[in-house]
């Protein structure tokens, strides 16, 4: 079974600060996913990555497949990304369900 | 492309009572998800269905869920009866392409 280990648990971070949230998995995987909750609950996906490292705005997610490590980067941080960050990896192939980290509580103050 | 619909949104009811969510996938995905949040912790998986069949269920506790996918598109998730602990955000998911979409959340409080 997949275990997800995320670090650290809260952050709180002055508006312009640049974030780095980790994941670390112990099984292989095909792709991991970081998503972004608010406080209404619903969760939007940001990035699914398999390899190497992918860009959206200020987001960069980066991914070390040998050592089975993931970072999220939020470069010129600002109130309106505070949320909880999780990183989710697959259990299996295919489609199988995602097991998830507890999440990073961000809070950015300006 | 429209998104995961979940409705309620919200919900509060007595414990011993009944309540059912409701979750429309994206139209093609075959695989469909219903996740438990409680808070402060990431979700646990409930229920995996793909296409009107479940996949895996072996989270669900079955004495009080239930959940079914009749046509292989929507999805109903019913506690019965609820109890204090199963106050939490049900997230429902879908997969396509790899790619997980998830729903707003039905937030459940049992009083």
């Amino acid at each position: 079974k997949n275990e997800v280990e995320q670090s650290p648990q809260n952050l709180t971070a002055q508006e312009g600060e640049f974030i780095t949230i980790n994941c670390s998995y112990s099984v292989g995987i095909s792709a991991l996913h970081w998503l972004q909750q608010h406080p209404g609950g619903g969760i939007v996906s940001l990035f699914m990555l398999s390899s190497g490292k992918k860009k959206h705005g200020r987001l960069i997610a980066t991914i070390n497949i040998q050592e089975k490590h993931s970072s999220l980067h939020i470069t010129a941080s600002h109130p309106r990304d505070s949320a909880v960050y999780i990183c989710a990896v697959p259990t299996g192939a295919g489609n199988t369900p995602l097991v998830f980290g507890k999440g990073t509580r961000l809070s950015v103050i300006a | 492309e429209a998104g995961v619909a979940q409705s309620p949104r919200y919900k509060i009811i007595e414990k011993r009572q009944s309540v059912a969510f409701w979750c429309n996938p994206i139209s093609g995905h075959a695989t469909l998800y219903w996740y438990q949040q409680i808070l402060g912790q990431g979700p646990k998986l409930l229920i995996q269905f793909q296409n009107n069949g479940v996949v895996d269920d072996s989270q669900l506790p079955k004495d009080r869920f239930s959940a079914e996918r009749l046509k292989g598109v929507d999805s109903t998730l019913k506690i019965q009866p609820a109890k204090l602990e199963d106050s939490a955000v049900y997230l429902c998911a879908s997969r396509g392409g790899g790619e997980a979409f998830f729903g707003q959340g039905t937030r459940l409080t049992v009083v």
